[in-house]
């Protein structure tokens, strides 16, 4: 079965802490994803990754930034946490094409004090 | 752009009774169109999916979808539900970049 791990399920954070969320998966995919989920807004994309070391930005990549240098380990990075960055963190990973199932980790729902 | 769009916020049906959830994207060539379902406290699971071929697609749980691209429509059907099919849902398209365009969801709530 594949299997995307996510560091943390609930996370508690301060208004300007920096904040990592890690996902690991274990299927040699070369795609990963991270986003973000509220609430009306369904499923929005901050940064995917389709190799070691490479990045693009998604819909709503302002706050956030992602390394990425090993295959398997995507991280997401608050750079200075804000409440509204309050929200569910999906990680998601695939094999490249259109046609490919992403799979997702359980998500980490973070709150921003 | 590609999107989706799921009209229906919530969606009550009784245990037993026929299922039918909308989605309606917008893309200029053939699709690729997802349906997934989140349950509470979960990550997403693909329901199916499809991108040619047959345009009635059978997935797991008993779910179906059928694409019409004269309607723009993937609707996921279901003859009977079962109360642990109350879940959220999501279509989804893929874009040129292999990442996906969301539908904001629909929340299904079965009754006994």
């Amino acid at each position: 079965d594949v299997k995307v791990t996510q560091s943390s399920r609930y996370l508690v954070k301060r208004t300007g802490e920096k904040v990592f969320l890690e996902c690991v998966q274990d299927m040699d995919h070369e795609n990963m994803f991270w986003y973000r989920q509220d609430p009306g807004l369904g499923l929005r994309l901050i940064y995917f990754s389709y190799d070691v070391k490479m990045k693009e930005k998604g819909d709503i990549p302002e706050g956030y930034s992602v390394s990425r240098e090993k295959k398997e380990r995507f991280s997401l990075i608050l750079e200075s946490a804000s409440t509204n960055q309050t929200s569910m963190y999906l990680c998601a990973s695939s094999f490249p094409g259109r046609e490919e199932t992403q799979y997702f980790g359980p998500g980490t729902r973070l709150l921003v004090l | 752009a590609q999107s989706v769009t799921q009209p229906d916020i919530h969606i009550t049906v009784s245990e037993g009774a026929s299922l039918e959830l909308r989605c309606n994207y917008s893309y200029g060539a053939t699709p690729y169109l997802f349906w997934y379902v989140q349950s509470p406290g979960q990550g997403l699971q693909l329901l199916l999916k499809y991108f040619s071929g047959d345009t009635l697609v059978q997935g797991i749980k008993g779910f179906e979808a059928e694409f019409k691209r004269s309607q723009s429509s993937f609707n996921l059907r279901k003859p009977s539900v079962h109360w642990s099919d109350a879940a959220e849902y999501f279509c989804a398209v893929a874009n040129s970049g292999y990442a996906l365009n969301f539908g904001k969801g629909t929340s299904l709530l079965v009754t006994p």
